[in-house]
């Protein structure tokens, strides 16, 4: 069965702190690895990782996947309120007859405290 | 373009009633996915479709049924609902890997719906 581990499921920072969110994983047939990030509503997508070694950035978010110890990373530097969200955290694995699902871990609470 | 829209965004149900939830998206997007998220529990994948007419098991499927018969459209339905089945609802869908070289999955807004 796939798993997704996120930590820490929650987390308060102060503005402008930098924060790292975790995210490990056991998944057959392994494709790749989503961040999300949920506020009030439906999740919307930060980035999509397949490679190791090589970090996206948008911003002052970046994220990180390493394929042999099975984890990713999620920083934020410079914190601001608006990014107090649920960080998710997705695997996606070969489920068979051709098709691709998702596994999310439980997110990481987030606030970030003026 | 509207991207995924759902309806209804709320209802309430008691036990044993049905209802059928609807997801809409106007991206041609060949697969669709319905997803639970419960406190505690991050989203799970009740059912998914990866086209027109085919419907496929995720997670959590027991007590929900689907279906697909046209690509835009993927329903969500109870047919006999209970309070475990109390819970938010969000609607999915994405192109397939490689067409696009994407996976990216597009979200719709929820349905909260509680049973009583």
């Amino acid at each position: 069965e796939d798993k997704v581990v996120q930590s820490p499921l929650s987390l308060v920072v102060h503005e402008g702190d930098t924060v790292t969110l975790n995210c490990s994983y056991e998944v057959t047939n392994f494709r790749s690895l989503l961040w999300y990030k949920q506020e009030k509503k439906a999740p919307t997508f930060l980035f999509m990782l397949t490679s190791s070694g090589i970090e996206k950035k948008s911003g002052r978010l970046s994220s990180i996947l390493d394929k042999k110890e099975l984890f990713s990373i999620l920083n934020i530097t410079a914190t601001q309120t608006g990014d107090s969200a649920v960080y998710l955290c997705a695997v996606e694995g070969y489920s068979g007859a051709g098709s691709y699902q998702l596994t999310f871990g439980k997110g990481t609470k987030l606030s970030v405290i003026p | 373009n509207a991207g995924v829209t759902q309806t209804p965004k709320f209802r309430v149900l008691k036990t044993g009633q049905s209802m059928t939830l609807l997801c809409a998206q106007d991206m041609n997007h060949e697969y669709m996915y319905w997803y639970r998220q419960d406190p505690g529990m991050g989203l799970r994948l009740i059912h998914y479709s990866v086209g027109e007419g085919t419907t496929a098991k995720g997670e959590v499927p027991d007590g929900y049924n689907v279906s697909r018969l046209k690509k835009q459209n993927f329903l969500l339905g109870l047919e006999s609902a209970a309070p475990s089945q109390t819970s938010v609802y969000f609607c999915a869908s994405s192109y397939v890997f490689g067409a696009r070289g994407t996976y990216e999955q597009y979200f719709g807004p929820g349905t909260r719906l509680t049973v009583t």
